[in-house]
């Protein structure tokens, strides 16, 4: 079974452009979730999704930040404009509804 | 707003020893816990789960939970280099147990000495 796709693996953009992550969850899973991991810290939730709808996104800057997931299928996650502090792993993650969740590699962010 | 603490670490285990990691979480009505290890540059990978007080064993692991105390912890026996990663703890964001989103402690670096 084919694990949780993300790209790129690496993203550097300079503060204020915008940038964009896909994500392809394993094949069946409803759920799907984004994480942002930043360094020393655990991940934080930014937006779950359940099929392709929005089930949580209290923690999503949603000034800057954009989520997606049209047909209830694949993801992307957008910022714009990046801050800095936007600096991080991003990391997709989804389940089939259990408590089990599958991290995709996660793709790393850095904004100059 | 659930919070997870961990002790960030590290801690240094020699080979062969029990190593113990802990966790305390903030929010009462906490249903769901987890352990999750992360190898450096990698992402998090789930280890063990539990849900009820008592302990719970899985091969060399051992997860347990006293939710009077909000206290989860994981055992790891036998310890070996390839358990040098870091650990994070795991509660569910909402009570509702199943696909919920999670909220994670900072996780603690665990280093084993051979």
């Amino acid at each position: 079974e084919a694990g949780v796709a993300q790209s790129p693996r690496y993203k550097i953009i300079e503060k204020r452009q915008s940038v964009a992550f896909w994500c392809n969850p394993i094949s069946g899973h409803a759920t799907l979730y984004w994480y942002q991991q930043i360094l020393g810290q655990g991940p934080k939730l930014l937006i779950q999704f359940q099929n392709n709808g929005v089930v949580d996104d209290s923690q999503l800057p949603k000034d800057r930040f954009s989520a997606e997931r049209l047909k209830g299928v694949d993801s992307t996650l957008k910022i714009q404009p990046a801050k800095l502090e936007d600096s991080a792993v991003y990391l997709c993650a989804s389940s089939p509804g259990t408590d089990t969740q599958y991290f995709g590699p996660g793709t790393r962010l850095t904004v100059l | 707003q659930k919070e997870v603490e961990q002790n960030s670490g590290p801690l240094s285990v020699p080979e062969g020893a029990i190593a113990s990691l802990n966790c305390t979480y903030s929010d009462r009505v906490s249903q769901s816990f987890f352990w999750y290890r992360q190898y450096s540059g990698k992402s998090p990978e789930l280890i063990m789960s539990i849900y009820s007080n008592g302990d719970k064993e899985d091969g060399r692991f051992t997860a347990q939970l006293n939710k009077a105390s909000q206290y989860v912890s994981l055992l790891i026996r036998d310890s070996q280099p390839s358990d040098s990663a870091t650990y994070l703890c795991a509660v569910n964001r909402y009570s509702g147990g199943g696909a919920d989103g999670l909220t994670f402690g900072k996780g603690t670096h665990l280093i084993i000495q051979p």
